[in-house]
């Protein structure tokens, strides 16, 4: 249980597009949904925590006008790259947070999105 | 300021022995703490957690140990195995289904 979808797992864009990214919790309902970014030999950076049907809450730093989040319903979390630059190049990660009886809580992971602007 | 802190970032061990990777916090509120292995290219998998209520907890060759007046966890896992060989993460949150703050990675390499 617990499985969390992201699409696409790679994707290249060219300058000045916008991409979006999808976060899908297939099993459970995902109140929170967390995005994260990660550099090559980094750790993840958190960019924001998104709540379904509320706007999200974005952490110091991130661009939110860049960095677009839906969370339209318990299930579906999207993130959307405005206007991609090279420098936006990096590799996404969603999360969605989750609850049980066995062990509290948990974060299962997507696989993550490649993504490359040329 | 990092809250979460993997001061080794790589470690390497012989297959069968035991790997200990580390994590230090300074945060005092945290109170659920998290293992996740993680491959080039793909999403963090979910290794075992533990809760600040607990010193221990076990998970067949993983083991987390939590000593909170040292702010510090450690996992052990024993026997270590080539297939562990990945990076390892720890995290922490605050409260439940609170955001995970991430150290910065350890690369377990286990040699055959």
């Amino acid at each position: 249980g617990a499985v969390v979808s992201q699409h696409p797992s790679w994707v290249i864009c060219k300058s000045g597009t916008s991409v979006k990214i999808e976060c899908r919790s297939l099993d459970f309902q995902a109140t929170t949904m967390f995005w994260y970014r990660q550099f090559p030999k980094q750790s993840l950076m958190l960019m924001a925590t998104s709540n379904e049907g509320s706007k999200a809450t974005y952490e110091q730093g991130v661009e939110k006008d860049k960095f677009l989040i839906n969370h339209a319903s318990l299930t579906l979390s999207t993130l959307t790259v405005t206007s991609a630059h090279p420098e936006d190049s990096s590799f996404y990660i969603c999360s969605a947070s989750w609850s049980s009886a066995e062990v509290n809580y948990g974060y299962t992971f997507g696989s993550g999105t490649r993504l490359t602007v040329v | 300021d990092q809250q979460v802190k993997q001061n080794s970032p790589s470690l390497s061990v012989q297959e069968g022995r035991i790997s200990i990777l580390n994590c230090d916090y300074t945060n005092s509120m945290f109170d659920y703490f998290l293992w996740y292995k993680k491959y080039p290219a793909e999403g963090p998998t979910f290794l075992i957690s533990i809760s600040s209520i607990k010193d221990k907890n076990e998970d067949g060759r993983f083991t987390v140990f939590l000593n909170k007046s040292a702010k510090h966890l450690s996992l052990h896992i024993v026997p270590s195995q080539p297939g562990d060989s990945a990076v390892y993460f720890c995290a922490a949150s605050q409260g439940g289904s609170e955001k995970l703050v991430f150290g910065k990675g350890t690369k377990l390499t286990v040699n055959p």
